[in-house]
């Protein structure tokens, strides 16, 4: 099962939105609405910000969203803050496995 | 609040096994409705599943990793264990013990980490 593809990089100003793009297959993003994302800052381990392709855990911002359309997701990060630069990974279940993606360094401009 | 640490040698040796330890604490490690994983990171590089174990000893693991892998189970320590066999330099990494929502791609609680070298 190979990683899941996302952009290396993206970033926005404060206050705009980013949206990264998480790609697999039907073996994974496709087949099951089991898609997460992580976020990460440096020497930290990793958060939830959200599950189940669009659902986000209690104390998560409401600035942050996912979708899910065919083989690829996606996590939108709305009104962008400086604490909002980090590393995200999406994951997905895939029967019996999980693979994560990339990752993708977000850089608030 | 739940909490996670991880624990263990930070060196080991090449062709030797790589063992760390979960100690769960603020919560069981018997619960019904988790299980508990093993995910790593090399040093500036991605994400990687290795494995989860359910309280009863229900294991599943990463195929690519998975005849080096074994996880297990101390419910009466709330812990839960890895070991690595064979290891090379690109076992190097940080280890992550995490709790893990069957079925899904949802961990939602987990330790700080450590890293372990692997060097002679």
């Amino acid at each position: 099962q190979s990683a899941l593809t996302q952009p290396p990089s993206a970033s926005g100003s404060p206050g705009q939105s980013v949206t990264i793009s998480c790609t697999g297959t039907s073996s994974d993003v496709g087949g099951y609405n089991y898609v997460s994302w992580y976020q990460q800052h440096p020497g930290k381990a990793p958060k939830l910000m959200i599950y189940e392709v669009s659902k986000r855990p209690s104390g998560v911002p409401d600035r942050f969203s996912g979708s899910k359309s065919g083989n690829t997701a996606s996590l939108t990060v709305s009104g962008l803050q400086a604490e909002d630069e980090a590393d995200y990974y999406c994951s997905s279940y895939a029967g019996s496995n999980n693979v994560f993606g990339t990752g993708t360094k977000v850089t608030v401009l | 609040q739940l909490q996670l640490q991880e624990s263990g040698p930070g060196l080991v040796k090449p062709s030797e096994t790589l063992s760390l330890t979960c100690t769960v604490s603020g919560g069981s490690i018997s619960s019904s409705s988790y299980y508990w994983g093993w995910i790593r990171q090399p040093p500036g590089k991605g994400l990687e599943w290795i494995g989860s174990i359910y309280y009863s000893g229900s294991t599943y693991y990463n195929p690519s990793l998975k005849s080096r892998v074994t996880i297990s189970v101390d419910t009466s320590k709330n812990q839960f264990s890895l070991k690595l066999s064979s290891v090379t330099a690109a076992d190097t990494a940080v280890y992550y013990c995490a709790r893990h929502v069957p079925d899904t791609a949802n961990f939602d609680y987990w330790g700080q980490g450590t890293l372990v070298t692997v060097s002679s």
